[in-house]
């Protein structure tokens, strides 16, 4: 069965540090993948997604994921975190053509002033 | 500009007593509809999409239903609700089959 993975649950860091979250996901086929992001109290919205191309994407609020075919990841990653980043994090892999999403389980950060 | 809208907000409703939660878009056409349920620590589970009027497609075998009375519109129901139905609902739309879902804010369901 497909599935999609987030490494970490939960991520603590001070401002500053450097961000990384896992997803990998279980599918052979093509993928469309994304990156959401859900801030306290708000809906969920897009960060960033990758159909094809370059895969290095960037996305908003300085986020970007790297897209490695053969180990079938899309890590998130963000140089330099800030409060504001405080949000949780969810993988997602859009598998066929109905617009169907897998999503992970979600990564909670948290970050200290 | 598209907005998608969930109401009501919140909602505590006594065991088996029935639902209906609603979603309607605006600012598109024929859009790809989505409920998911999201639990703490699980992330979100599709429930049921549609791709037209009268089309609904379920993932999930459970206490719910959803319909599609209008192109627009989004309904979740169930005749009688279990304490397992207690979640976050969220309702999203795309347009087509492949490409980014917008998601509206969501009701908070309390079983008691």
């Amino acid at each position: 069965a497909q599935s999609v993975s987030q490494h970490n649950h939960h991520v603590i860091l001070s401002e500053a540090a450097s961000l990384e979250l896992g997803c990998n996901y279980s599918y052979g086929g093509t993928v469309n993948l994304f990156w959401y992001v859900q801030y306290p109290g708000q809906h969920l919205q897009l960060l960033l997604k990758y159909f094809s191309g370059d895969p290095l994407v960037k996305g908003i609020k300085g986020f970007e994921a790297e897209f490695i075919k053969s180990k079938f990841s899309f890590n998130l990653r963000k140089p330099s975190v800030q409060w504001s980043d405080t949000a949780e994090y969810f993988c997602a892999v859009e598998t066929d053509s109905w617009g169907k999403f897998q999503f992970g389980a979600g990564t909670q950060v948290v970050v200290t002033p | 500009s598209q907005t998608i809208h969930q109401w009501p907000a919140t909602l505590v409703q006594p065991v088996g007593s029935p639902l209906s939660l609603e979603c309607t878009v605006e600012g598109t056409s024929n859009p790809n509809l989505y409920w998911y349920r999201q639990a703490a620590g699980r992330g979100l589970q599709l429930l049921f999409y549609s791709v037209g009027i009268g089309q609904i497609s379920s993932e999930v075998p459970q206490n719910l239903s959803a319909s599609r009375p209008q192109d627009r519109q989004f309904i979740l129901s169930s005749k009688k609700l279990l304490l397992s139905d207690s979640g976050f609902y969220l309702c999203a739309w795309s347009l087509g089959g492949r490409g980014e879902q917008f998601f509206g804010p969501g009701t908070r369901l309390t079983v008691l």
